[in-house]
């Protein structure tokens, strides 16, 4: 089954770091793009970048770039968000999806919850 | 940035009605669009790709038409299951992929 699985919930303090992680399974991980998407409490879907395991090839939407760093490491299959220094703003809900080219995003996580209070 | 706007953004609707949502694009992005559907605490779900391509396993009362900038998406007899946020997406360029603002169909 192909299936991508996010790490847990998080609740930090402004001012922290933070790495969440996507592990895909299930499919050639190197071979399809992975991208994150942001959705704030009760609002819309923010694409916020994408990354090709395969070649760490990685862009990011102007919103999020200089924000949050996107990587992976093709040996765990594993795609990565991360922050240097969290603000109250990022708390949100973080999926990771495939990005099937030509197809758009076909397999999603179940989504991270990143709540940041001081 | 290429913007997506749908509409409408609410939607009142009974079983069996047909239903179309509309989402425009600021410039060109051909037939790369997709469209998802999102229920409350859920991942979305791929409808539709490529425009008008229907995702394996969806059903086929969902359709999807469209190219350049005008896009709609059909549901032609609305079943107690699609009450949902509907949005769009083009990734006419993987630099610069964006969302709608999402559409969410209510029951009437």
């Amino acid at each position: 089954e192909v299936q991508l699985v996010q790490s847990g919930a998080e609740v930090k303090k402004p001012g922290e770091s933070l790495k969440i992680s996507c592990k895909g399974s299930g499919y050639s991980f190197t071979s399809y793009w992975i991208g994150w998407v942001r959705q704030m409490p009760g609002k819309g879907l923010e694409w916020m970048g994408i990354i090709y395991p395969g070649d760490s090839d990685t862009r990011y939407s102007p919103s999020f770039q200089g924000q949050v760093t996107i990587s992976a490491d093709k040996s765990i299959s594993t795609a990565y968000l991360q922050w240097s220094s969290l603000k109250a703003s990022d708390t949100a809900m973080y999926y990771c999806a495939r990005h099937k080219e030509y197809y758009g995003m076909d397999v999603w996580g179940q989504g991270t919850t990143v709540t940041v209070s001081s | 940035d290429i913007q997506m706007t749908q509409s409408p953004s609410t939607l009142s609707a009974s079983v069996g009605d047909r239903v179309t949502i509309t989402c425009r694009a600021s410039q060109s992005i051909s037939s790369w669009l997709a469209w998802y559907q999102q229920k409350p605490g859920k991942a979305p779900k791929l409808l539709i790709y490529k425009a008008s391509s229907l995702e394996s396993g969806v059903p086929s009362r969902f359709s999807g038409s469209g190219s350049g900038t005008e896009f709609t998406l059909t549901i032609s007899s609305l079943q107690p299951d699609d009450f949902a946020t509907y949005y769009c997406q083009q990734y006419n360029s993987y630099s610069r992929l964006t969302f709608g603002g999402g559409t969410k169909v209510e029951i009437k």
